[in-house]
């Protein structure tokens, strides 16, 4: 059974960046694709993008070009989020997901982070 | 990017009665050389992370009550809930993963009637 256990809560001004960690257990990373889901307060699901070793591509939305990057240490198994040039609509809670089966579904998630951007 | 829609947007189904979700791609999610259809649906509870219920359109996830079922293929999906239980007061979303961007449905709120 795979466990994602991510970061914890994090405030920052406008204009920072945030990283996000997503350690995996049950699992190798190199097992795993990994994709990134935020949910802003009330809203529904945006899926930002991931990495599926299978292709060895790590694909973005496109909204979030320029300013995400989402990396693995695959000798700490723990995958990593990081967007810049943070605004008041980055707040959002920012969760990573597994697939197992490198289908594209996401069959297990972390806990989630929130992150909240106000100045 | 593929657009999905979902139908209705909140639904109130009594104790026992089943409850019945759309969900709509811009164009199909049927890859052809697998006869597979890309498409979850998931179930979101207050507070908590989504949870995967069924995959490739049909396939129920390991430990997803049988009251869950999936159905439909290219642009048009549904999920049902046969035997509405109070524990399945969520947010249901579906998603495809045909073509990245791999977009979700706007959601479908289910509450007790």
């Amino acid at each position: 059974q795979v466990q994602l256990v991510q970061s914890g809560a994090e405030v920052k001004r406008p204009g920072a960046s945030v990283k996000v960690s997503c350690n995996v257990s049950g699992y190798t990373l190199t097992e795993l694709a990994i994709y990134w889901v935020r949910q802003a307060p009330g809203k529904g699901l945006e899926w930002m993008g991931g990495y599926d070793p299978e292709d060895g591509d790590t694909t973005y939305e496109q909204k979030f070009q320029g300013r995400v990057t989402m990396t693995e240490d695959t000798s700490t198994d723990t995958a990593y989020l990081e967007l810049s040039s943070l605004r008041s609509e980055d707040t959002a809670v920012y969760y990573c997901a597994a697939d197992n089966l490198h289908s594209g579904s996401c069959f297990y998630w972390g806990q989630g982070t929130l992150v909240s951007v106000s100045s | 990017d593929i657009v999905m829609t979902q139908s209705p947007d909140s639904l109130a189904v009594s104790l026992g009665e089943r409850a019945t979700i759309n969900c709509k791609s811009s164009q199909s999610v049927l890859y052809g050389s697998n006869n597979k259809n890309y498409l979850a649906w998931y179930q979101q509870k207050p507070g908590q992370p989504p949870k995967l219920l069924i995959y490739w359109a049909s396939t129920r996830e390991s430990g997803v009550p049988d009251r869950f079922s999936g159905s439909g293929s290219g642009t048009e999906f549904t999920l049902i809930i046969s035997s509405l239980q109070a524990e399945d007061v969520a947010v249901y979303y579906c998603q495809q993963y045909y073509n990245s961007p791999f977009t979700f449905g706007p959601g479908t709120k289910v509450d007790i009637k």
